[in-house]
């Protein structure tokens, strides 16, 4: 199953609503998790099941969708929250990753 | 506390075999998906491959399949990918992270280790 995440990257300021989708090559029902990744570091869980926010996760951040199309938004960009963003379906193996959402400073 | 902490950077040549570690602690090692990402430098991530180590169930990539082999010991809570001969593309970042659900590999990582850097070169 192939993802596609658009767009590639974005530009946004501080206080934006930002959407990211990501599209499947077939269904993965709700199977799709979203993480964050900063420079050097290794991703984060930020969304599973599509929808769920992980504990920990502010509340900025929500998840939509099922089969084949999702979205990740964030509902006002924080500084802290220019990263890649990648999505990661989980519903038959290889449980293959987008290619990942670079979020910058506008 | 859950922990993943990988092996240390490598560097090697073509040809060469490798294994790095992940040593997991602060959970029960055996009920939980635990696998393998690689990052190539500046570049998205690709799933490698997963291991329940209760029974050793391993599922991996077709990309990876037969390229690499991951495995687990529950003696000492560690799980491992090796591989028998390196080539240059094989230089990236590998993170090793552990499925957040109990028994199930349907969503997504929450522990991650911290990487290991495999350079190889001749």
């Amino acid at each position: 199953i192939q993802l596609t995440q658009s767009p590639s990257s974005l530009s946004a300021s501080v206080g934006d609503r930002v959407s990211i989708t990501c599209r499947a090559s077939q269904g993965v029902s709700s199977y799709l998790t979203w993480y964050q990744q900063k420079p050097g570091k290794a991703p984060k869980l930020l969304i599973y099941a599509a929808s769920t926010l992980q504990s920990g996760v502010p509340s900025r951040f929500s998840g939509s969708g099922s089969g084949t199309d999702f979205t990740l938004t964030i509902s006002s960009l924080q500084p802290e929250d220019f990263a890649t963003y990648y999505c990661q379906q989980l519903n038959s193996y290889p449980h293959t990753f987008g290619q990942g959402t670079k979020v910058e400073i506008k | 506390e859950v922990q993943l902490v990988q092996s240390g950077a490598e560097v090697k040549k073509p040809g060469e075999s490798l294994t790095i570690s992940c040593k997991t602690s602060g959970y029960r090692f055996s009920t939980y998906w635990i696998g393998w990402v690689r990052q190539l430098p500046g570049k998205g991530l690709e799933w490698m491959g997963i291991i329940y180590p209760t029974d050793s169930d391993t599922r991996y990539s077709p990309s990876f399949q037969g390229q690499v082999t991951i495995s687990a010991d529950q003696s000492t809570t560690t799980a491992y990918l090796q591989w028998s001969s390196l080539k240059a593309s094989d230089s990236a970042m590998y993170y090793c992270a552990r499925q957040w659900k109990f028994s199930s590999p349907n969503y997504g990582f929450e522990y991650w280790g911290q990487g290991t850097l495999v350079t190889v070169s001749s």
